[in-house]
């Protein structure tokens, strides 16, 4: 099973400022790296889908980079709002395996 | 609307009761799985199936089963539930197997096994 490991676990900003955070996975055979945003008390929403290596997404404030190479995606919030206020989980896949979860950032955005 | 329906949302029972949680999702997606919630941990895969009649276990199957009989439906059952089985669990579908199309989840079921 691919080790997966998300950082920090939690954040706490100021509504406003700039953020981000890291996954890290097992560089070799990888395949994509999905990204997904849970609100309390809802369902994970899917924001990226990840496969190349340089890729950049966007998507409103948000934003992600991947290097496949090195092993790690980073996620970035522009001028977080309290409604950014979620956990964000990464999964990546290898190859032959399975999307592996994270245990995820907790985001919170003080207003 | 396109969604991805679980139910119950809340459910407790008791030791040994058998239960099955219902997933419905009508975007006609091939690939269907389980997820459960614990608290520290990551969503672990429980079962998977990639079409009608094609299942497979994830990472955590013992004491679930599953079946994919029509291809919108793919109820988890928990034969003889324990409290070990306590969890929040969450059913997705995706338009086929995992990796460049992302997952729909359902709202999710909260299972307290007493």
């Amino acid at each position: 099973i691919l080790n997966v490991e998300q950082s920090p676990q939690s954040l706490h900003v100021q509504e406003g400022d700039s953020t981000n955070f890291t996954c890290s996975f097992p560089s070799s055979n990888f395949y994509a790296l999905h990204w997904y945003r849970w609100e309390t008390a809802k369902s994970p929403e899917a924001l990226f889908v990840m496969t190349l290596n340089g890729d950049e997404k966007k998507k409103g404030r948000i934003s992600a980079t991947l290097n496949t190479k090195e092993g790690y995606s980073y996620l970035y919030i522009k001028g977080s709002q309290p409604e950014d206020s979620a956990t964000y989980l990464c999964a990546p896949k290898g190859g032959s395996e399975k999307l592996v979860f994270g245990k995820g950032t907790k985001l919170t955005v003080n207003p | 609307e396109a969604q991805v329906t679980q139910n119950p949302r809340y459910l407790i029972t008791v030791t040994g009761k058998k239960l099955t949680v219902t997933c419905s999702q009508n975007m006609n997606h091939e690939y269907m799985s389980w997820y459960r919630q614990d608290p520290g941990l990551g969503l672990r895969q429980i079962y998977y199936s990639m079409n009608v009649e094609v299942t497979d276990k994830g990472d955590v199957p013992e004491g679930y089963k599953v079946s994919r009989k029509e291809k919108r439906n793919f109820p988890l059952i928990l034969e003889s539930p324990s409290p070990n089985q306590t969890s929040l669990y969450f059913c997705a579908s995706s338009l086929w197997e995992g990796s460049y199309s992302p997952l729909h989840f359902g709202n999710g079921t909260r299972l307290t096994v007493t």
